[in-house]
């Protein structure tokens, strides 16, 4: 399965936008880009998916390199609701199959008041 | 819709009991995910779904069991508890295209005392 690669922790300051990176360098053709983040005490939630162009949506937007091998989660004007553990994760949009889905260790945002 | 709804939100067993975690989707999910999550950890993958009748090890299975019977439901069971298993456990859904994201139950906060 490829894997994804982020930073331990990242802090930024509260109405500051926040870039969250994630590099993955094994990323297949087929594979999704997948952004989940959990809230303290909470289950993940998701945040967005892109396979190629860049997205957004009202949570935030994702921008995907050219060669896919690597994306940045961008919050653009960070709360303090957004402290969360981030997670960046590579789903295969093939149809049925065996899906084992791994959590890598995530990011862990501060955001200062 | 209700989304995927875990039954208990907590619960405190004694060494050696058993019991059955619940999990209920009802968005006509066909992959269904058990994680557990230590205190500053991340999640770890028990046991997944991929649709009725199939069920598949993932990281961590020693110690539990899971059926399928429905599209619906996705029980966990442990038998014999142990102090190991204090933890809490969520449970997850999707459909089976990359395009697709997942969807998290609330949790389980259970206690083995």
């Amino acid at each position: 399965d490829a894997k994804t690669t982020q930073p331990n922790s990242m802090e930024s300051n509260e109405e500051e936008p926040v870039h969250l990176p994630c590099n993955h360098s094994t990323i297949s053709g087929t594979d999704y880009i997948h952004w989940y983040r959990q809230l303290p005490s909470q289950g993940p939630e998701y945040v967005i998916h892109g396979l190629t162009s860049n997205v957004n949506n009202r949570m935030a937007s994702l921008a995907i390199a050219e060669d896919r091998k690597s994306s940045t989660l961008i919050l653009h004007r960070a709360t303090l609701r957004d402290a969360a553990v981030y997670y960046c994760i590579l789903r295969d949009q093939g149809w049925g199959g065996s899906e084992k889905l791994v959590f890598g260790k995530g990011m862990k945002l501060t955001v200062n008041p | 819709n209700a989304g995927v709804t875990q039954t208990p939100k907590f619960r405190i067993l004694k060494i050696g009991q058993s019991m059955t975690l619940q999990c209920t989707q009802d968005m006509n999910h066909n992959y269904m995910y058990w994680y557990r999550q230590d205190p500053g950890m991340g999640l770890k993958l028990i046991y997944y779904s991929v649709g009725a009748g199939i069920t598949d090890k993932g990281e961590v299975p020693n110690g539990y069991n899971v059926s399928r019977s429905t599209t619906e439901d996705f029980p966990l069971r442990l038998e014999l508890a142990a102090p190991s298993q204090t933890s809490v456990y969520f449970c997850a859904s999707s459909y089976s295209r990359g395009n697709y994201g997942y969807t998290f139950g609330s949790g389980t906060r259970l206690t083995v005392v």
